[in-house]
Formats: C-alpha cells, sequence, structure tokens
C-alpha cells in the first residue's frame, strides 16, 4: 500500500545545531507539503512543492529550508535550531487539483 | 489574512449523543473546506472535503455543511461512540491551507 513516512519519530538537540528531518511518500504524489504544529495554532504552513526542482514558502518559513531533487521525498532543514521550533511538524502530500492531502505520522523535534 | 476559529476548543458528551463542531472563517474566496480527524500522537485522517460549490457533504454519521457566504462551516456527528474520541480539525484552501487549532471532543461511555 502507498504511504507516507516520517523519520525520525523523536529527535532532540541543542540550539544552533542544524537538523533535518525526512518525507517520503510512494503516493508518486506531485505535491508535498511541510506544517509544525504548536498548541492554540492549529497546523502552520511552513513550506511546500509542488513538483521535482520547485520549492515554495508558507506561512512560518523563516529558519527552515527544502529542497526536491525527487519526487518521493521531500526533506526539511533547520539551518541553526531554535527553541521556538520545538513543535511536532507533520508532512504531507497530494495529487493536486481537489484531492486531499495525506499526512505522515508526525515528527516530535525538542530543541533544548 | 484567512483567519479560521473553530469553537469549542473542548466538548464532552456522553455515548449516544448528536453532536455539532463548529468552524469559521474570515475571507469567503475559498476552494475547499476539509475536515480532518486526530488522534493523540498521530498525523491527520481526511473525513470530509467539500469545494466551494457545495453546500454539503456526507460520510456514514458525519455531516459537514459549508456557507461560504457567512464563512461558517459546522460537522455534525450522529449516534457519537466513544471511538469517535479525537480532536477534529477544520481547514481551508484558497493559495494554501490554512487550520484551525481544532476541537478536542471526548465521548463517554
Amino acid at each position: 500500500d502507498a504511504e507516507i513516512t516520517q523519520s525520525p519519530r523523536h529527535k532532540i538537540t541543542e540550539t544552533g545545531r542544524q537538523v533535518t528531518l525526512a518525507c517520503h511518500q510512494t503516493w508518486n504524489h506531485n505535491n508535498m507539503f511541510w506544517y509544525r504544529q504548536d498548541l492554540g495554532h492549529g497546523l502552520r504552513l511552513i513550506h511546500y512543492s509542488y513538483g521535482v526542482h520547485d520549492t515554495n514558502k508558507g506561512e512560518v518559513s523563516d529558519g527552515y529550508s527544502v529542497s526536491r531533487s525527487n519526487t518521493e521525498d521531500l526533506p526539511l532543514t533547520l539551518e541553526s535550531a531554535a527553541s521556538s521550533q520545538t513543535s511536532v511538524y507533520f508532512c504531507a502530500s497530494s495529487a493536486g487539483g481537489t484531492d486531499t492531502q495525506y499526512f505522515g505520522p508526525g515528527t516530535r523535534l525538542t530543541v533544548l | 489574512k484567512q483567519e479560521v476559529t473553530q469553537i469549542p476548543a473542548a466538548l464532552s458528551v456522553p455515548e449516544g449523543e448528536n453532536l455539532v463542531l463548529n468552524c469559521s472563517f474570515t475571507d469567503s474566496a475559498i476552494y475547499n473546506l476539509q475536515w480532518f480527524r486526530q488522534d493523540p500522537g498521530k498525523g491527520l485522517t481526511s473525513l470530509l472535503l467539500i469545494q466551494s460549490s457545495q453546500r454539503e457533504q456526507t460520510s456514514g454519521r458525519l455531516n459537514a455543511s459549508l456557507d461560504k457566504s457567512s464563512g461558517r462551516s459546522t460537522l455534525y456527528i450522529a449516534a457519537s461512540q466513544p471511538g469517535d474520541s479525537a480532536t477534529y480539525l477544520c481547514a481551508v484552501e484558497v493559495n494554501d491551507m490554512r487550520f484551525g487549532a481544532g476541537t478536542r471532543l471526548t465521548v463517554k461511555p
């Protein structure tokens, strides 16, 4: 069965370190998204991609970057982790158009 | 800027009750509205998607309505069960998807 996976599921890091969160989907979807979820804020869009080599900034993109070198993967990089980036991160993908987004299980990141 | 609000933030009901969850949004120029379910420690699962031209969608015991002109949507759950306990989020799509903070539902046996 097609799926979307995220790794690691849990990560603890220190302020100032570079961190990369992985997202892999086997749906062959063109569209991929990264969100963060914080109490009281719901999910907020960080970056998104509509295809290979395409990336776009979302609502809360500062301090994050993505690159899309193939259809299946959209890694999220925190260039220099800050305590304000402690959150749960969700990756999602969709076929586009009127298709819904399918979400991964999330990565809980703690920045000390 | 599109703002999405869900009220109440939490709701507890006895098993068997019919219930309504509310979602409001500030900009009526949306492509669609979705309701998602999130279980603790898990990702989101799409329940219902209403296109901007539609008024409602139904799936089993769930019915979602959309009133774009008033910026409101409701999710109706009939004959609630303990397995319905979860957080329910609504999201509207314009150029990107904007989520509400969710309603945490507890259905007591």
